[in-house]
């Protein structure tokens, strides 16, 4: 069984700032199945990053996604106050699907 | 547009049973994969189940045995029967859908709570 570990828990930034989420696989995975999530409060999770680095449906460019292997990175150059949010990491593999525990970004 | 609407959450006692309703739209079920995710207070997204459109079916070891996904394909709706319910079942449970090749979620609805207690 594969197990995704996330870091940090908590990233405390201010809006302008630069986030990167790291997400870590306990071996080595395709990256075609590797995705991105943001979630809010109250509402349903969002798609961000999908194949690692390919950007969802109407996802801005800040948000970009790289990696292989067992490290994957999620970057949102400049943040907004619209993306402080929890963000997972998640993975497909023999037939089953795992999240990482997440990443709050919260505001400085 | 694509729409999923989940429905059927409720208090429940341990030991009980409760079954989840999620009916899509703008898509057909049958020829998707979708998927039941689940967070319980305080904790991350923990994914539950998965059917294929083959039928298919997967399940997280933690409700392996107690939860059966199903789907209606002439109501275009999936179903999560939950038996045997724990206090630790408890959680807000998503519904989404499968998205092509990339295996990722890429529609969500905005979930049903489920309160296991007595």
């Amino acid at each position: 069984e594969i197990v995704l570990t996330q870091s940090p828990g908590t990233l405390s930034l201010s809006p302008g700032e630069r986030a990167t989420l790291s997400c870590r696989a306990s071996q080595s995975v395709s990256s075609s199945y590797l995705a991105w999530y943001q979630h809010k409060p109250g509402q349903a999770p969002r798609l961000l990053i999908y194949g690692a680095s390919s950007r969802a449906t109407g996802i801005p460019d800040r948000f970009s996604g790289s990696g292989s292997g067992t490290e994957f990175t999620l970057t949102i150059s400049r943040l907004e106050p619209e993306d402080f949010a929890v963000y997972y990491c998640q993975l497909y593999g023999s037939s089953l699907f795992t999240f990482g525990p997440g990443t709050k970004v919260d505001i400085k | 547009e694509v729409q999923l609407v989940e429905s059927g959450g409720g208090l429940i006692q341990p030991g009980g049973s409760l079954r989840l309703s999620c009916a899509a739209s703008g898509f057909i079920v049958s020829s998707s994969y979708m998927t039941w995710v689940r967070q319980a207070p305080g904790k991350g997204l923990e994914w539950v189940s998965v059917i294929y459109s083959g039928g298919y079916t997967f399940y997280a070891d933690s409700v392996k045995g107690r939860f059966t996904i199903s789907r209606d394909n002439s109501k275009n709706t999936v179903f999560l029967q939950m038996n045997s319910l724990r206090a630790d079942d408890s959680a807000v449970y998503y519904c989404a859908r499968v998205g092509g090749t990339s295996l990722a979620f890429d529609y969500w609805g905005l979930g049903t709570l489920v309160t296991v207690s007595s």
